[in-house]
């Protein structure tokens, strides 16, 4: 198994442009996360999905869309890239949610640096 | 929103010495979780612990859950060099997610 994939691994965007981050999954895992990660803050919840067709935000939500047409992927689309959306992102995925207290698979992650 | 606190943020120590972190919630947690992030690397999931004053081990890794269900600690007997990254601790969230702690960045001098 590949765990869980994120493409790509490193992006630089200009502002305003839009991009999608990919993230797969080979687990049949449920629940799959976006997190964003910046110095000094720890890893912060964007959106979450529990399933094929159902999104719901998180912690941190504003400027982030998501969609989950299928149970391997769920990818993550900036609209228009801000330089305050300079960060690492992480897709995690589990078998239940984490009020389940289910382990959570984390990707590799991608750098993304907006100018 | 719940908060998680973790100290201390960085930790120096020589090899061969202990090292601990501690984690606090506003609120009692139904479980709480640890990872550890390598430089560089993506957080890969430690332990779970669920029951007010559990106790965990692994090998060198002592992980308590208080008795009020509202902190826990992480202590490392003897670091070695492989023991290096940035320990978080994370409670389920507001949302159907996790929230973490700030980490706990160890740095380990030879």
């Amino acid at each position: 198994n590949a765990g869980v994939t994120q493409t790509p691994k490193f992006q630089v965007l200009k502002t305003g442009q839009s991009m999608t981050l990919q993230c797969a999954q080979d687990m049949n895992h449920e629940y799959m996360s976006w997190y964003r990660q910046d110095p000094g803050m720890g890893l912060r919840l964007i959106h979450y999905s529990v399933g094929a067709g159902i999104t719901d935000q998180g912690e941190v939500p504003n400027g982030y869309n998501v969609s989950r047409s299928t149970t391997e992927d769920f990818p993550l689309r900036l609209l228009s890239a801000a330089p305050s959306q300079t960060s690492v992102y992480f897709c995690a995925s589990s078998y239940g949610g984490t009020r389940l207290g289910d382990t959570q698979y984390f990707g590799p992650g991608t750098r993304l640096t907006v100018l | 929103g719940q908060q998680v606190m973790q100290i201390p943020q960085y930790q120096h120590v020589q090899e061969g010495e202990d090292f601990t972190t501690y984690c606090n919630s506003s609120t009692t947690l139904s479980n709480i979780q640890w990872y550890k992030q390598r430089p560089g690397g993506h957080p890969v999931f430690l332990i779970q612990l669920v029951k007010s004053g559990e106790v965990k081990k692994q090998k060198r890794l002592t992980f308590q859950f208080g008795e009020a269900k509202k902190n826990s600690s992480l202590h490392i007997t003897a670091t070695q060099t492989t023991d290096v990254g940035t320990y978080f601790c994370a409670g389920p969230g507001g949302a159907d997610g996790l929230t973490f702690g700030k980490g706990t960045h160890l740095i380990i001098q030879p």
